[in-house]
């Protein structure tokens, strides 16, 4: 089992729907969770970033954290065309070193949004 | 952009020669990761640094070494490099947790 699981997709929703991204997790260790947005032939970005477990809101963007579960979601809501990108969940672990900072991300969900 | 230059961007190269892959930040951060990208991958782990001549192997060091005598510069260095390595190639820095990422190096071995 892949410590951090995230679907591929691709997935596409029209214009003004509200997006669902989604990674599971198995390492009970991992504390700080991270989104990234990924457009083509660009670097990452960071997206989102909480702490533990709850929720964070910036702008149209969600982040959701249930540590219980381990599971985490993205919601874009009124989602644009200019949302059309590949998301990456990543995570990692309370500091204990220098090592500690190492995020392990998913694979990415790529995300179509369709005027 | 957080401060993080990539050079080459794009490169081809035989296998078996050696290649160098930079990362120039001018922000001062004491962290610097080399990850490379590949479809059905994701984003893998190559090498860390945590300091100037303070460096660890991360999940797909083999074939790969760095060097950090600067603060500001990451050296990724193929030594002889073979076809398995052709990959988008990102420099990223961080403070803490977040980790911010540089543009990206398409390398392709023939």
């Amino acid at each position: 089992q892949k410590e951090v699981e995230q679907d591929p997709g691709p997935l596409s929703v029209p214009e003004g729907a509200i997006v669902s991204l989604n990674c599971t997790y198995s390492n009970s260790a991992f504390q700080y969770f991270m989104w990234y947005r990924q457009y083509s032939r660009k670097g990452p970005e960071l997206l989102m970033y909480t702490y533990s477990s709850g929720n964070k809101e910036d702008g149209r963007f969600t982040a959701q954290v249930d540590k219980s579960s381990k599971y985490i979601s993205l919601f874009i809501r009124d989602s644009q065309p200019s949302d059309s990108a590949t998301y990456l969940c990543a995570m990692s672990p309370s500091y204990s070193g220098a090592g500690s900072y190492q995020l392990t991300f998913g694979k990415g969900t790529k995300l179509s949004v369709i005027p | 952009d957080a401060g993080i230059t990539q050079s080459p961007r794009h490169k081809v190269t035989e296998t078996g020669t050696p290649v160098t892959l930079r990362c120039h930040q001018t922000e001062n951060h004491r962290y610097m990761y080399w990850y490379r990208q590949d479809p059905g991958h994701g984003l893998r782990l190559i090498h860390y640094s945590y300091g100037v001549k303070d460096t660890d192997k991360g999940e797909v060091s083999d074939g790969y070494s760095v060097s950090r005598s600067k603060t500001e510069d990451f050296l990724l260095t193929l030594e002889s490099a073979t076809s398995s390595q052709t990959s988008v190639y990102f420099c990223a820095i961080s403070l803490s947790n977040e980790q911010f990422f540089g543009p990206g190096t398409r390398l392709t071995v023939l």
